[in-house]
Parts: structure tokens; sequence; C-alpha cells
């Protein structure tokens, strides 16, 4: 019962071009969704959210998109750097405080 | 002003022990949740916790885990009579009243 897809297990761009990673959903009650990086060794680090009454937010580099109709999110990482290097989890939740349920993750790597 | 803190980073037990996983929530958050992750999976969400209140314990498994947040002290997840897939990275996570869950470094248990 997978209620987060991330449907690529991993993504290769080069250095100065765009990321764009993926998130599908399944719960329709999602009511924030959140990004997080992961390096190996390392715990989740908070990336970006979005509310389900927006479509986009951006901080920086990083911008997040949200079509909930089609109950899909994206995250771009423009431009991408080696440093960008690492797993991206996609974790909606239901509301605040209330526990996250992650994606399996894509592993990108921005190659120099 | 410290993040959160786990501890052990690591952990080797051999089957039958019990294993015994610290968390530190960052300062001012009273809201806790612990997350497992099983090699090439997302984290999932095992239990939350508030001082003294266990919120939801869904993801846990129903025997031999247990976890507490006392009033004063570390939360801690104990694992008894532990087997080989047991053996994960334990993550904890810490919150305010906002959205965002703010990730310790893990533990990483291993059962031999």
């Amino acid at each position: 019962d997978q209620q987060v897809k991330q449907n690529s297990p991993s993504l290769s761009v080069q250095e100065g071009r765009i990321s764009i990673l993926n998130c599908d959903y399944t719960n329709s009650m999602f009511d924030y969704f959140l990004w997080y990086k992961k390096y190996p060794a390392e715990g989740p680090t908070f990336l970006i959210s979005i509310s389900s009454i927006k479509d986009k937010n951006e901080d920086g580099r990083f911008t997040v998109f949200l079509n909930k109709s089609a109950k899909h999110l994206s995250l771009h990482i423009v431009p991408s750097q080696p440093g960008d290097s690492a797993v991206y989890f996609c974790a909606p939740d239901l509301s605040g405080n209330t526990p996250l349920v992650f994606g399996k993750g894509t592993r990108l790597s921005v190659i120099a | 002003n410290a993040g959160v803190m786990q501890n052990p980073r690591h952990l080797v037990r051999r089957r039958g022990q019990e294993a015994r996983l610290r968390c530190s929530p960052m300062k001012g958050h009273s809201h806790v949740y612990w997350y497992r992750q099983l090699p090439e999976e997302g984290l999932k969400f095992m239990v939350y916790l508030q001082k003294e209140n266990i919120i939801d314990e869904s993801g846990m498994p129903k025997e031999r885990f247990s976890a507490e947040f006392p009033k004063e002290g570390p939360s801690i997840l104990r694992i008894q009579q532990v087997v080989r897939g047991d053996s994960a990275a334990y993550f904890c996570a810490s919150s305010t009243t906002g959205i965002a869950q703010y990730f310790g470094p893990g533990t990483r248990l291993t059962v031999l």
C-alpha cells in the first residue's frame, strides 16, 4: 500500500543543469509535502516544503511544484551542484505533528 | 543550538540481547518520532511521542519493541531479544508545533 512513490531510483545530471525529482502520492488528505535530502551515514535534512493550498514554493536554487489534481509533485534544483549529490525523499504529512510517510527516495548524482 | 542527538551511533548486539537507543530532541521540541530504515528502503514510521505520552505507535511491532519519552531525559527506543531482522538504521526526529521534523544522525543497529 505505497502511499508515496518515487519511481526513479536514481538520476544523473551534469553540473549546472536542472535536476527534476518526481513524487506521486495516493492520499488526497495529505496537507503538506516535504522534501528531505540524505547523505550516507547521516540523518535526513529538511530541504523545502509546500502546503496543499499552493502550487509552487521556491527557496534559492530549490523549487517545489504541486499538482493536486494529478497527485504529483516535483523538486527542481537549478543549477545543480556536485554537493547536491544525495538521496532525496518525498514525505507528505497529513497535518502538523503527524508521522511522515516517506517514498523510497531518488539517488541524485551531479557530475562535474 | 544543538540539533537532534542520538546515541550510540553504532550498536552491535547478539541475537537475544537487548538494544537501547537514545534520542535527545532539539531544544524546545516536545514531539519525538522514531523511524526505521531498512537497506534500499525509505524511512518507515514507528512511534510518535510527546513528553510522558505515546501518541501513535501504529508503526511499531507489538512485541519486543517499546518506547518512552520521560519528563526528564532522552527518549528511549528499546528492543528486547533482538533478531537479525532488527538490523537497520533507526532515526529519531523532533518538532515543535510546526510541520518540519528535524532528524538526528541515526543509530545503526547490527544484530549478529
